[in-house]
């Protein structure tokens, strides 16, 4: 099974800074990656897919980058509503993986 | 409008039986793997199954933790998802949610979960 590690598992920032999180994965998979955003008690939300694609509807502050094993979510200007658990995910083999989460607070 | 409301959760007793169920709706359900994906309480998502498209047979994959006790089904006639879910164990207390599988294969849209109990 691909293991998806992340890094940090919490970080709290300021509106306006940017924010940088961490994906691994245990294998190469290519650029098979997605990024989730989970908001308290709500349902998990596609934000990039194909490690770098922006999903319809979401802010442009968002964006990914990487292939291989390193993949990186970063939102240029933290607002107010990024605050959230965000999660990878691969989709290059099964069983299908999540990393463990990243959880953003606002100071 | 896509969407995608589970149904059928609650409190069962260990080695207990279940069945929930995803009523969806405003996409053509068959045209489209479904995913069923889980989050214990506190914890983070896992991926537990997949129903792939009439295309591809409708064909499915599990993972290794609920393999043998739980079933991925869909009705093409209502646009239903099902997880049929036995011998459930305590680990398996979650918010179940499934899950649209985009044509790029990611998870697009999300039904709103049920929680399901396993406890004595």
């Amino acid at each position: 099974d691909i293991q998806l590690t992340q890094s940090p598992s919490f970080l709290s920032a300021s509106v306006g800074d940017r924010v940088t999180i961490t994906c691994r994965a245990s294998q190469g998979i290519s650029s098979y990656l997605a990024w989730y955003q989970q908001k308290p008690g709500k349902a998990p939300k596609l934000l990039i897919y194909v490690a770098s694609t922006l999903q319809s509807g979401v802010p442009s502050r968002f964006s990914g980058s990487g292939s291989g094993t390193e993949f990186t979510l970063t939102i240029s200007s933290l607002q107010p509503e990024d605050l959230a658990t965000y999660y990878c995910q691969q989709v290059n083999s099964y069983p299908l993986t999540f990393g463990p989460g990243t959880k953003v607070d606002i100071k | 409008e896509v969407q995608l409301v589970e149904s059928g959760g609650g409190l069962v007793q260990p080695e207990g039986s279940l069945r929930l169920s995803c009523s969806t709706s405003g996409f053509t359900f068959s045209d489209h793997y479904m995913d069923w994906v889980r989050q214990a309480p506190g914890k983070g998502l896992e991926w537990i199954g997949r129903s792939r498209n009439m295309a591809n047979s409708y064909t499915t994959e599990y993972a290794a933790s609920v393999k043998g006790r739980f079933t991925v089904s869909r009705d093409e006639s209502t646009n239903s998802l099902y997880l049929q879910m036995d011998s459930l164990k305590t680990e398996d207390t979650a918010v179940y949610y499934c899950s649209r599988v985009s044509r790029s294969c990611y998870n697009d849209f999300w039904g709103q979960g049920t929680l399901v109990t396993v406890s004595s």
